[in-house]
């Protein structure tokens, strides 16, 4: 089985805070995905990256920045929290030449204060 | 960018009803999946679609893809309790390699 795992379930940060959310996957998957959710809005494309090194900006990337330094870990970085900030972030990994069928990660509920 | 519009918002039902969603978009869309997330979990992919007018089984789940490429509806026979939680569709672009389009979400709850 796919198994996507998210550093944290549950985090609390300070506005200003430098925030770092990791995500492994252990499938040897090329294409990992940042999201985050919020009610309503459905999930929200933050970034991607198709190889290490790599990384393609989302639809809101503002505010963000990710590190793919090694293949397995993709890392999202929250420069200077702020409290619109607060949601939920999803890492997602997909098979080689597809983004369809998407693998998530239980996700981490990031409370900004 | 580009949106899905997936209704209804919410749903709530009786344990051993049937229930249908869909999802539609302004633009074609070469792939349709639909995902369930379970709450505190990450979404889990139910149904994969590929080719327009598609219609794929998965147990009690049956999803259509529209003839227009437009649209996709997703149906549950019966459904029990296990089968609250949100259901999200999402679409592959035709002039994307890498992205999907998620549509809003759909909550089950079930009536108590």
């Amino acid at each position: 089985d796919v198994k996507v795992t998210q550093s944290s379930r549950y985090l609390v940060k300070r506005t200003g805070e430098k925030v770092f959310l990791e995500c492994v996957q252990d499938m040897d998957h090329e294409n990992m995905f940042w999201y985050r959710q919020d009610p309503g809005l459905g999930l929200r494309l933050i970034y991607f990256s198709y190889d290490v090194k790599m990384k393609e900006k989302g639809d809101i990337p503002e505010g963000y920045s990710v590190s793919r330094e090694k293949k397995e870990r993709f890392s999202l970085i929250l420069e200077s929290a702020s409290t619109n900030q607060t949601s939920m972030y999803l890492c997602a990994s997909s098979y080689p030449g597809t983004v369809n069928e998407q693998f998530f990660g239980p996700g981490t509920r990031l409370t900004v204060l | 960018g580009q949106q899905l519009n997936q209704s209804p918002q919410s749903m709530f039902i009786q344990e051993g009803e049937d229930v249908s969603m869909n999802c539609t978009s302004s633009s074609i869309f070469n792939t349709w999946l639909w995902y369930k997330q379970d709450p505190g979990e990450g979404p889990v992919l139910l149904i994969a679609l590929y080719k327009a007018g598609e219609l794929t089984s998965n147990g009690r789940l049956t999803a259509q893809f529209g003839i227009t490429r437009k649209d996709s509806f997703l149906n549950i026979s019966a459904s029990i309790p296990s089968d609250v939680g949100i259901y999200f569709c999402a679409g592959q672009p035709y002039d994307s390699n890498y992205q999907l389009i998620w549509g809003a979400g759909t909550k089950l709850i079930i009536k108590p």
